[in-house]
C-alpha cells in the first residue's frame, strides 16, 4: 500500500533556485495538503486544497506556490528559494476535509536544505 | 506562537515511569488530534477526540479533551523504551477546518 508518496527525499538548493516538490496519494482522498516541519515549531501548514481544482493559504504560504494537479496530485513549488525555507516537508491527504473523526495521512517527508 | 501550546518539549523518563504530555491553548477546537512520529517518517495518528471531556484508552495510553474543547492531555502509564518518538497534538479549528499543530514534545524513556 502507497498511501501518500512525496519525492525527492532529499534536495540542496542554492538560494534562488527553484524546485517542485511532488505528492501523490492513492487513497481518492479528496484534501490534501503540504506541511513544513522545524524543531521546536512543529507542522505548519503552508497550503491545502480541500477538493480537485481548488487550494488555499495555511499558516505559512509566503514564498510557495501549489497546484493540485488532480484528485491524485498536489505539488508545492519554491520559486526562489531562501535559506528560511530550510526545512523538513510533509504532504498529506484526508477524507473528506480533515475533519473531526477523520485520519491525515502523512507521506515520509522532504528534507529540504537552502544554501 | 503557537496556536497550541504543548509542555514539555522534551522528557527523558525511566522504563516503567507514568507521564503527562499537555496541549493548551486559547482557541475552541471542533476535535484534537494526537500523533507520534519517529524519525524519518510522517507523524502517524494515534487518537481522536471530540467531545468536550471525553476520555479515549489506547492501551497504557489515556487521552482526555478538555471540557471546553480547548485542551487536552495524554498520560502512559509505565512508560517503555518503545514509546520514545516525538508526541504532536494538533486541533481542528471550528472555522475554517483547519488542522494546526502543536510544536510537539519528544519522549525518551531508558530502560
Amino acid at each position: 500500500n502507497a498511501g501518500v508518496t512525496q519525492t525527492p527525499k532529499f534536495q540542496v538548493l542554492k538560494t534562488g533556485q527553484s524546485m517542485t516538490l511532488q505528492c501523490a496519494q492513492d487513497m481518492n482522498h479528496n484534501s490534501m495538503y503540504w506541511y513544513r516541519q522545524d524543531p521546536g515549531m512543529g507542522l505548519r501548514l503552508i497550503y491545502y486544497s480541500a477538493s480537485e481544482g481548488t487550494t488555499d493559504k495555511g499558516e505559512v504560504p509566503n514564498g510557495y506556490n501549489v497546484s493540485r494537479l488532480n484528485k491524485r496530485e498536489f505539488s508545492l513549488r519554491l520559486e526562489s528559494a531562501a535559506p528560511s525555507q530550510t526545512s523538513v516537508y510533509f504532504c498529506a491527504s484526508s477524507e473528506p476535509t480533515g475533519g473531526w473523526g477523520n485520519t491525515i495521512y502523512f507521506g515520509e517527508g522532504s528534507w529540504l536544505t537552502v544554501v | 506562537t503557537q496556536l497550541l501550546e504543548q509542555s514539555p518539549q522534551f522528557l527523558s523518563i525511566q522504563e516503567g515511569e507514568n507521564l503527562t504530555v499537555y496541549c493548551n491553548s486559547s482557541s475552541v477546537f471542533s476535535s484534537l488530534q494526537w500523533y507520534r512520529q519517529e524519525p524519518g517518517e510522517g507523524p502517524v495518528l494515534l487518537v481522536t477526540v471530540v467531545t468536550g471531556g471525553e476520555v479515549k484508552k489506547l492501551k497504557r495510553l489515556t487521552f482526555q479533551f478538555g471540557d471546553a474543547r480547548k485542551d487536552s492531555s495524554l498520560h502512559i502509564t509505565a512508560a517503555q523504551p518503545g514509546d520514545t518518538g516525538l508526541y504532536l497534538c494538533a486541533g481542528l479549528m471550528e472555522y475554517g477546518n483547519k488542522l494546526v499543530f502543536g510544536a510537539g514534545t519528544i519522549l525518551r524513556v531508558k530502560s
